[in-house]
């Protein structure tokens, strides 16, 4: 049973770019969260994502922006990337509130972005 | 807006030795996550705590849940070196579950031979 993957693992990009991030979650869950992770910090939430729509949003500017689609992957995308962004940037999966069995969200291996 | 803070932010314990990481929040919430992370790995989770008085163990790490206190604690006992990691709560302030988590600053434990 495959948990959950990301990819890349690691991206290399400069200052103005814009970047997409992508997520496939563990087998049988639905809903899908982005977590920020710099580095010597705790995560901080970005958004979840729950039948293709966006549920919640942390404190992140609009120039963080994402997607899921049908087959519950989802992706995250960042345009005019600053040097502040760089990070680890982690997927968590998990079943909707309604059927989730109070079960712990399930972490990716995460996508190290670095910004020059 | 909702803080959780742990304490120690660092502890290096010698094997064999017990110790307690303490993690406290500032609002209401019923529902408290311990995670693990190994360098350059991901969140593993140890435990969901749902309920006031909840106590959940496994292995040498036992967790704790006051929520009248907003406390939660993850006691280590006989520590090995294979416990070295850094240790993070998270609140979920919905009360639903599984949604806006949000992160202590961390506990990075290291278990000296």
């Amino acid at each position: 049973d495959a948990g959950v993957t990301q990819s890349p693992t690691h991206l290399i990009k400069t200052r103005g770019q814009q970047v997409t991030l992508r997520c496939s979650p563990k087998s049988g869950h639905d809903t899908v969260s982005w977590y920020q992770q710099a580095l010597g910090q705790g995560p901080q939430f970005i958004f979840q994502y729950y039948e293709e729509e966006e549920r919640q949003r942390g404190n992140f500017p609009d120039r963080f922006s994402g997607h899921q689609f049908p087959n519950y992957s989802s992706e995250l995308n960042v345009n005019a990337l600053l040097l502040g962004d760089s990070a680890l940037y982690l997927c968590a999966s998990s079943r909707d509130r309604g059927r989730n069995g109070n079960q712990p969200q399930h972490f990716g291996d995460g996508t190290r972005l670095s910004i020059l | 807006e909702l803080k959780v803070e742990q304490n120690p932010l660092f502890l290096s314990m010698q094997e064999g030795k017990n110790y307690t990481i303490y993690c406290n929040y500032s609002t209401t919430s019923d529902r408290l996550y311990w995670y693990r992370q190994d360098p350059g790995k991901s969140l593993e989770s140890l435990f969901v705590l749902l309920s006031n008085g909840a106590v959940k163990q496994e292995g040498r790490l036992m967790a704790s849940l006051d929520t009248k206190a907003r406390l939660s604690t993850l006691h280590i006992t006989a520590a090995v070196h294979d416990l070295s990691a850094t240790y993070f709560c998270a609140v979920d302030r919905t009360n639903f579950g599984n949604e806006k988590l949000t992160f202590g600053t961390g506990t990075r434990l290291t278990i000296i031979p």
